[in-house]
């Protein structure tokens, strides 16, 4: 089984509608992040948390928001979807020498 | 603030060249300095790891990356290409003094030629 899972891998949905991206790892790791990858972009970081009661904004949090439910267990919501919001969406974890463990990932796709 | 910088976001190379990925840096501390590969339909994997240690850094598959602080880079060379390496790569440094903040480059793609 994968260290970190992500559900669901794909998705199609229409504009307006919520959404969420779940997430679930086994490493243990108190530290917790949601990227979203787009062409030339790289990997951009949408929110962290360092534990269940630390949430954090990243550089493009706008339009999302997320719950740390359980150590393991970090999901990711978009209230409102919007097709600009259509992109590949990463999930990770940390470990102590700053290494990051990714998901799968989940693509999402916004018409 | 810290940022990376990824040379060419196409790179492409007859199988059996020298592959070179380039990178730079910019960091208010000393950095943690990543590269990791992202195959079709994959998650990110990591390659290998600058963590202060030797500026010589080796990781899987054959590459390795030199860390050079006077020219802020940390370049991913591998001496000959197979058609298996043939993959998006992501350059990244962290600030573990500022909780582990990853910040990646906006990748390359490695096309490797029979």
């Amino acid at each position: 089984d994968a260290d970190v899972t992500q559900t669901p891998r794909n998705r199609i949905t229409k504009t307006g509608k919520r959404i969420m991206l779940e997430c679930s790892q086994t490493k243990g790791h108190d530290r917790m992040y949601w990227y979203r990858q787009d062409p030339g972009l790289g990997l951009r970081l949408i929110y962290y948390s360092f534990d269940v009661k630390d949430i954090n904004k990243g550089e493009i949090s706008d339009g999302y928001s997320v719950s740390r439910q359980a150590q393991a267990k970090f999901s990711l919501s978009l209230e409102s979807a919007i097709p600009n919001q259509t992109a590949l969406y990463f999930c990770a974890t940390i470990g102590d020498t700053g290494e990051l463990f990714f998901g799968e990932g989940s693509r999402l796709t916004v018409l | 603030a810290q940022s990376v910088t990824q040379l060419g976001s196409h790179v492409s190379v007859s199988e059996g060249a020298l592959v070179l990925l380039r990178c730079n840096y910019s960091s208010s501390v000393p950095p943690y300095l990543f590269w990791y590969v992202q195959y079709p339909n994959q998650g990110l994997q990591l390659l290998l790891k600058y963590t202060s240690a030797a500026t010589l850094v080796k990781g899987i598959n054959g590459f390795e990356a030199e860390f050079k602080k006077s020219e802020t880079s940390f370049h991913l060379t591998k001496p000959s290409a197979h058609m298996s390496d043939a993959a998006e790569y992501f350059c990244a440094v962290s600030d573990l003094g500022a909780g582990n903040m990853l910040t990646f480059g906006g990748g390359t793609r490695l096309m490797v030629k029979p």
